[in-house]
């Protein structure tokens, strides 16, 4: 059973540079969410992606976009780069479905290992 | 909103010692989970154990199990017969309709 995966595990950038980051979801997953984690510190949700759609978001600048396959892969995309949005970047995905027995199932969100970006 | 509050930054202990996590959380959601996650240095967070808010009764997973006050809104995470593979940072977390908000972290190392 496929996890979650990421790509590129390492990236790095310069400043005012754009960056996108990809993720396929846990097999049978349909949800998927970005976060933003900086060294020591906890994961911040930027936004969740369902049904190709935005559905929540969290507060980031209109910098941070995202899109959602039909396959229900995803892509973060970073533009005009900072200093400050060096970080790990992990997606989760998670399984929306209103047929999802367990309702408690239908929240989890599996982790992938992360993308981490470096702005220099 | 929901907050939530990690208040030991690090913590150690001899391996097959029992070590006790700390969480606090504040969330205006009725419907809510909570969550621990553990973070090893390869960067993968892990589920460890979650518990359904409108549940009483406190989940166990094997040697991991969590002290639930919902009144006091607090959510510890016992580990029994720690090992050294739970050396790692640990986070609290809670969701509400979709997203997870987390604490800042628990460093827990496990001595030999």
């Amino acid at each position: 059973d496929a996890g979650v995966t990421q790509s590129p595990t390492h990236l790095i950038k310069t400043r005012g540079q754009q960056v996108t980051l990809r993720c396929s979801p846990k097999s049978g997953h349909d949800t998927v969410s970005w976060y933003q984690q900086a060294l020591g510190q906890g994961p911040q949700f930027i936004f969740q992606y369902y049904e190709e759609e935005e559905r929540q978001r969290g507060n980031f600048p209109d910098r941070f976009s995202g899109h959602q396959f039909p396959n229900y892969s995803s892509e973060l995309n970073v533009n005009a780069l900072l200093l400050g949005d060096s970080a790990l970047y992990l997606c989760a995905s998670s399984l929306e479905a209103i047929w999802a027995v367990d309702k408690g199932a239908k929240n989890i969100q599996y982790f992938g290992a992360g993308t981490r970006l470096s702005v220099l | 909103a929901q907050t939530v509050t990690q208040s030991q930054p690090e913590m150690s202990v001899q391996e097959a010692e029992t070590v006790t996590l700390s969480c606090t959380y504040d969330t205006s959601e009725n419907n809510y989970y909570l969550f621990w996650y553990k973070q090893p240095p390869s960067r993968q967070m892990i589920l460890v154990i979650r518990q359904e808010a409108y549940k009483q009764q406190n989940a166990t997973e094997n040697r991991f199990s969590v002290n639930f006050q919902k009144a006091a809104k607090s959510f510890s995470l016992k580990i029994s017969d720690s090992q050294l593979g739970d050396t790692a940072m640990y986070f609290c977390a809670s969701q509400g309709a979709q997203k997870l908000v987390f604490g800042q972290g628990t460093r827990l190392t496990i001595n030999p």
